[in-house]
């Protein structure tokens, strides 16, 4: 069965970087995107971009343009997600999804950003 | 940016009512697609494409709409369909969520 399995919460100081992963399962990898969304209590669900599996392509939501980093690798079936210079902004769930359709998701990484 | 808004924010609906859930778009959209997400859970496809149902969505459930309005309605409220629902449009980059709706029963 296809499925999207995340990486174990963070807890990041202010300015520091952090890297999740988003490993796929149960399907060919390379014949979807992956999209992260950013879930906080404030702000609601957003997107932050997507990454062309196949080719390692990129596009953000203008909102996330230098501090999310998508990358991918396609020996592990695996998506990841830098954030970068963290501030108590960045603090949220982060999840993977499987694109066109959202039809899967990962269970979401919850980053806490703190001194 | 097309800003969805939801609406209501949050209500309670007893078992048996009818619930209908709104979304109104800022610009127009082809389509709009629905989210359900319970407490501590990720968000789970509902509806799609505006009317088709997910795999295993109770047909209790329907969709409509167009242009930039567009609503999910429950035929008729039970207790499991309590959760926070949240739309979504990809007509256009980049992609926007609507901020939910909590529906809660009675």
């Amino acid at each position: 069965q296809v499925q999207l399995q995340q990486s174990g919460a963070e807890l990041a100081k202010p300015g520091s970087s952090v890297k999740i992963s988003c490993k796929a399962s149960g399907y060919t990898f390379t014949s979807y995107y992956i999209s992260w969304i950013k879930q906080t209590t404030g702000q609601g669900l957003e997107y932050i971009g997507y990454i062309n599996t196949g080719s390692g392509g990129t596009n953000y939501n203008e909102k996330f343009k230098g501090k999310a980093t998508l990358t991918v690798d396609k020996s592990s079936s695996t998506a990841f997600m830098q954030l970068s210079s963290l501030t108590p902004d960045d603090s949220a769930v982060y999840y993977c999804a499987r694109r066109p359709y959202f039809d899967y998701w990962g269970q979401g990484v919850m980053v806490t950003v703190s001194s | 940016e097309i800003v969805l808004t939801q609406s209501p924010t949050t209500m309670a609906a007893s078992p048996g009512e009818k619930v209908t859930i709104t979304c109104r778009a800022s610009s127009s959209v082809s389509y709009m697609h629905w989210f359900q997400q319970k407490s501590g859970t990720s968000p789970k496809p509902w509806i799609y494409d505006t009317s088709k149902l997910a795999s295993g969505v109770p047909d209790r459930f329907s969709g409509s709409g167009s242009g930039t309005s567009y609503s999910l309605t429950i035929s008729s409220m039970e207790a499991e369909d309590a959760a926070t629902y949240y739309c979504l449009q990809r007509s256009s980059y980049p992609f926007t969520f609507g901020s939910g709706t909590k529906l809660e029963i009675k």
